[in-house]
């Protein structure tokens, strides 16, 4: 699978957008952009994944690439509840291999 | 639906005990992750079970820790003998790949103290 890289660490006002970057300039045409996170003392929460066209959910959006080398997860009214590691993760959804590769996530601080 | 169910929550135990955590998947997942997490390490994947079978075991740090599935609604994880450096939180995971890939339900995790 594909490697990321993140930020390891952002700063957002609560109630203006988040926008958490991730670069994956090595995915292949058939690998995943999944997004998690994890709040302090809890298990990892999936949030939302895509292939190549944008995506969004209750939770998030998530913005591909044209080339597929990077992509954007926002949040777009933050809050204090948002504060978290979040992680960016590719991967074949229908691999037979069906685990995920976790590298160290940005972390998220809401400030009031 | 309970989630992922993971018991104890909290474990502390001397060194050369042996240490057994417990998971309850979701009904009708038919895979089962066993995942430790350290902040040196991050998340590891130590195992993972498809319709009860161990498929990648890989993981495992050793000859002292095994999993069981023994069938499609628990799943046990052993310790023994613990050693002080098996200190972790320990989170089971399942998911579903008819559920198209939409991603894993984590249970809340075990903190094991080794001590």
């Amino acid at each position: 699978d594909a490697k990321t890289t993140q930020p390891p660490s952002m700063d957002c006002a609560e109630g203006r957008a988040a926008n958490l970057p991730c670069n994956h300039s090595t995915i292949s045409g058939n690998e995943y952009v999944y997004w998690y996170r994890q709040i302090h003392s809890q298990g990892p929460q999936y949030i939302i994944h895509g292939l190549k066209n944008n995506e969004t959910n209750e939770m998030a959006s998530l913005i591909i690439t044209e080339d597929r080398k990077s992509s954007t997860l926002i949040l777009p009214h933050a809050t204090l509840r948002d504060t978290a590691v979040y992680y960016c993760i590719v991967r074949k959804s229908m691999d037979s291999n069906y685990q995920l590769i976790w590298g160290a996530g940005t972390k998220l601080i809401i400030k009031p | 639906d309970a989630g992922v169910i993971q018991s104890p929550r909290h474990e502390v135990t001397e060194m050369g005990q042996e240490v057994t955590l417990r998971c309850k998947p979701i009904s009708g997942h038919d895979y089962l992750f066993w995942y430790r997490q350290t902040m040196m390490r991050g998340l590891e994947l130590l195992i993972y079970f498809n319709n009860n079978v161990p498929i990648d075991d890989s993981g495992m740090p050793e000859d002292r820790f095994s999993a069981k599935m023994p069938n499609a609604s628990f799943s046990t994880l052993k310790i023994q003998p613990s050693e002080p450096r098996d200190s972790a939180v320990y989170f089971c995971a399942s998911s579903s790949r008819r559920r198209g890939g939409y991603g894993y339900t984590f249970g809340s995790g075990t903190r094991l103290t080794v001590v």
